[in-house]
């Protein structure tokens, strides 16, 4: 059963846009929802996370919002850079469990 | 501060030995989780240790293992080896917040492990 699911699985965006990815969630008790971004041969590092008492983050470039009664939460890449392109994951915890559950991941492209 | 580390970076094992990762969490840090990564299934959670003992475990069969030492240091094994084992190893390290709630983890470079 995926509690986390995320789309679209691959993305390619014009330097400067906007990338956009989403990812929807089962389990109500996740109570923290962070999102990592990972390149080839590196482990997922931590770009910015969420908690549900607030309804959206921005640290620089990057911005999660959050829609608590949709469990759903999005990521945002404004003025997306060649070199934001690698793997995204989205990511729940929570409850009495602290493991991660990762969405599937999306593959971002960015073209110069 | 060091991040987390992991040895070896890589490993090339046959079907039916068996292997140890090893994790050094970030200073300070008491929790050691270790995750499998691969192309079809993705991240999967193994099991999560918090002062030496394990507090949660994944759907991973019996031949998946670990312990934690007494100084947070943090050892996977996995017994009889399948090809199917073949995937990148990480662990990640967090500083577990007072009342538990859940904290960021922080994710080491991974072993890869090739299985043939």
């Amino acid at each position: 059963q995926q509690q986390v699911k995320q789309s679209p699985q691959s993305l390619i965006v014009q330097k400067g846009g906007i990338s956009i990815i989403n990812c929807a969630y089962e389990n109500t008790a996740f109570d923290y929802f962070p999102w990592y971004q990972q390149f080839p041969g590196k482990g997922p590092a931590l770009l910015i996370a969420i908690r549900p008492d607030v309804s959206e983050k921005k640290e620089g470039r990057f911005t999660i919002s959050f829609n608590k009664s949709a469990k759903q939460f999005s990521l945002h890449i404004m003025d997306s850079q060649p070199g934001d392109s690698a793997t995204y994951f989205c990511a729940a915890s929570g409850g009495s469990n602290y493991k991660l559950t990762f969405g599937k991941g999306t593959l971002l492209t960015v073209n110069p | 501060k060091a991040g987390v580390t992991q040895t070896p970076r890589y490993l090339i094992k046959t079907r039916g030995q068996q292997v140890t990762l090893s994790c050094s969490p970030i200073s300070g840090h008491r929790s050691v989780s270790w995750y499998q990564q691969t192309p079809g299934q993705g991240l999967q959670f193994l099991f999560e240790y918090f002062s030496e003992t394990q507090r949660n475990k994944g759907n991973f069969p019996g031949r998946f293992s670990g312990r934690q030492f007494s100084n947070s240091r943090s050892e996977m094994n996995v017994s009889t080896l399948e090809l199917g084992d073949s995937a990148l190893y990480l662990c990640a390290s967090s500083l577990l917040i007072a009342g538990g709630m859940t904290d960021t983890q922080y994710f080491g470079p991974g072993t890869r492990l090739t299985v043939l």
